[in-house]
């Protein structure tokens, strides 16, 4: 039972453009989200997150909102550049107990910025 | 800064064979942990510790086995390799298990199983 979900395995958008990339999960104990960035040949590295209890959270270009009545999130890209292009994945938290809090990923989804 | 360091990043076995995987990082994290990354199932937990000496099964730990004698090191071992082990394996730490505590990845180790 897939708990976080990435319905578009892959995504195309213009240099310059906004991307937006959605992530949905099922379990209401997940409290915290998170986003990794994947370059091939590489690991998983830190993007942004959020936790449960904002809708909102920004770094640069890179914003992530939550709807927590939907569990849905998503992450927004603006402008996007040609080294955005990476596999993203969504990850959750928080259904474990306090310090054991393990992640659970999302399938991920290749995001292509097309110059 | 070197982070979490996976070794060998590439390794062809033969079924039945057995290896161990290692990793070490030099953030004095006290939480690491083991995932795979298989096309379309995204990264999947095999086995994670909180701190030197503790060690719990992840979402997948079967025909996996962990320890952690020091707080650097988390070595994971195939006691008997099969072809459904074929995969990319990825170590992480982070500081502590606790939600807002992002995990460092390694660079992966990329594992086929004949």
């Amino acid at each position: 039972d897939q708990q976080v979900k990435q319905n578009s395995p892959s995504l195309s958008v213009q240099e310059g453009r906004i991307s937006i990339l959605n992530c949905d999960y099922t379990n209401s104990m997940f409290d915290y989200f998170l986003w990794y960035k994947k370059y091939p040949a590489e690991g998983p590295t830190f993007l942004i997150s959020i936790s449960s209890i904002k809708d909102k959270n920004e770094d640069g270009r890179f914003t992530v909102f939550l709807n927590k009545s939907a569990k849905h999130l998503s992450l927004h890209i603006v402008p996007s550049q040609p080294g955005d292009s990476a596999v993203y994945f969504c990850a959750a938290s928080g259904a474990g107990y306090f310090g054991n809090e393990k992640l659970t990923f999302g399938t991920g989804t290749r995001l292509t910025i097309i110059p | 800064n070197a982070g979490v360091t996976q070794t060998p990043k590439f390794q062809v076995l033969k079924t039945g064979q057995s290896m161990t995987l290692q990793c070490a990082q030099d953030m004095n994290h006290e939480y690491m942990s083991w995932y795979r990354q298989d096309p379309g199932m995204g990264l999947r937990l095999i086995h994670y510790s909180v701190g030197a000496g503790i060690t719990d099964q992840g979402e997948v730990p079967n025909g996996y086995n962990v320890s952690r004698s020091t707080t650097e090191d988390f070595p994971l071992r195939l006691l008997s390799a099969a072809p459904s082990q074929t995969s990319v394996y990825f170590c992480a730490s982070s500081y502590s298990g606790v939600s807002n505590q992002p995990q460092h990845f390694g660079d992966g180790t990329r594992l086929s199983i004949l």
